[in-house]
């Protein structure tokens, strides 16, 4: 069945410095979704990429849907304490079923 | 505007006993997404209503079912409960648009603890 891996799984960073999550699936994906879930919190909605090699920017957030619709990133500029938690993207290969990643779980060091 | 509401926040129950979770999407919203989200894991899809349907369904036991009101909002059945069914249990709520790409809100899910 579709698999669908986020590296790296857990990433710790000095604030100020830059984060970069990658997201791979087994298959050719419609479209993707990028979601932040908090320490005892629900998933978020950030993003939603559905254009092959689509770039889409939130201040510092900035996310790519890679050519080939198998790949995507995000990446964080400059990461404050905010930032921390667990991020999923979530893609669909042309069905209502979403497919969520394994989730790369950030910690911010002050 | 209420985002996702989901009813009751904790919840423990005995092995082989059954559950009913609750789910109303916001408003506007009229379809309905199930996740089961294990500690330390992505949320895993159960399935998804709209119209008062099941249009898909995850990999998931039968003993797992749900329903649609007219009203949009969803119920979440569990019967024979397995220590393994123990989980955050996400109701996530999407406007339809065109093409099938789902915005997905989520709620704040309920515990389920199995004994």
């Amino acid at each position: 069945g579709q698999q669908v891996m986020q590296i790296p799984q857990y990433q710790h960073v000095q604030e100020g410095e830059d984060f970069t999550t990658y997201c791979n699936s087994s298959t050719t994906l419609s479209n993707i979704q990028w979601y932040k879930q908090r320490p005892g919190g629900h998933p978020v909605f950030l993003i939603q990429l559905v254009k092959s090699g689509e770039v889409k920017k939130q201040k510092r957030l900035t996310f790519q849907f890679g050519e080939a619709k198998k790949n995507s990133s995000l990446h964080i500029t400059a990461t404050q304490t905010t930032d921390v938690g667990t991020y999923f993207c979530a893609g669909t290969s042309g069905t209502y079923k979403y497919i969520f990643g394994t989730g790369t779980r950030l910690k911010v060091l002050a | 505007d209420a985002g996702v509401t989901q009813s009751p926040t904790h919840l423990i129950k005995t092995r082989g006993q059954q559950v009913t979770l609750r789910c109303s999407p916001k408003s506007g919203h009229d379809t309905v997404s199930w996740y089961q989200q294990a500690l330390g894991q992505g949320p895993q899809f159960i399935f998804q209503y709209y119209e008062e349907e099941e249009r898909q369904r995850g990999n998931f036991p039968d003993r797992f079912s749900g329903h649609q009101f007219p009203n949009y909002s969803s119920e979440l059945n569990v019967n024979a409960l397995l220590l393994g069914d123990s989980a955050l249990y996400l109701c996530a709520s999407s406007p339809m648009l065109s093409g099938g790409a789902l915005t997905q809100y989520f709620g704040p899910g309920t515990r389920l603890t199995v004994t």
